[in-house]
């Protein structure tokens, strides 16, 4: 069974602050990897996206990958209330298309 | 540009109803995806189309699921007959090469009674 694991929280965090959320999957042959943003009521939106091991950085959103233990996490700096919001982790593991999707984490950013 | 269209927004329908749902993707896109979300299952893959053409159909839950995209700018997504458990939020999404990288549409939100 593949799959991708996010604790689905509520994770608080105070505003100004750096979010950490964190992603694991099961397939150690995948080779995308993906977050999305979801407001309540509101469709997933692509935030990140990342493909190899490191960091990949984009404004106040880091994407940070870990082929060999398995996980993929995204931090936010200078968090806003504006983050608030549930993030999807998706994987894609052995297709082009076929993405594996998180729970989702959703997050509170209190002022 | 216009991002994906859906419509409708939502819709409330009695069991025993069609429900037609209907997407447009974005211009150029050549892979379209129709997703169901709930609280309990989260996002689900019914089905995926490249270039018009239905590639997995898999997560079609029952034969009373069907889809089309009769050109590359069109798909629909049906149920007949509708059940209280289709009840969901239905996204279409498109992208080029089937990346993984998705643009939803803002859903149809479904309600069988």
């Amino acid at each position: 069974q593949k799959e991708v694991e996010q604790n689905s929280g509520p994770l608080s965090v105070p505003e100004g602050a750096i979010a950490s959320l964190n992603c694991t999957y099961s397939d150690r042959g995948s080779q995308s990897f993906f977050w999305y943003r979801q407001y309540s009521g509101k469709s997933p939106e692509l935030i990140m996206s990342i493909y190899s091991n490191g960091d990949k950085e984009d404004g106040r959103f880091t994407a940070q990958l870990n082929k060999a233990s398995q996980y993929v996490s995204l931090l936010i700096r200078d968090s806003q209330p504006s983050d608030s919001a549930t993030y999807l982790c998706a994987v894609n593991m052995d297709s082009n298309y076929q993405l594996i999707w998180g729970a989702g984490t959703k997050l509170i950013i209190k002022p | 540009d216009a991002g994906v269209i859906q419509s409708p927004r939502h819709e409330v329908t009695e069991m025993g109803q069609e429900v037609t749902l209907r997407c447009k993707p974005i211009s150029g896109h050549n892979s379209l995806f129709w997703y169901r979300q709930t609280m309990m299952r989260g996002l689900e893959l019914l089905i995926y189309f490249n270039n018009n053409v239905p590639i997995d159909d898999s997560g079609m839950p029952e034969d009373r699921f069907s889809a089309k995209m009769p050109n590359a700018s069109f798909s629909t997504l049906k149920i007949q007959p509708s059940e209280p458990r289709d009840s969901a939020v239905y996204f279409c999404a498109s992208s080029f090469a089937a990346t993984g990288e998705l643009f939803f549409g803002e859903g149809s939100r479904l309600t069988v009674l």
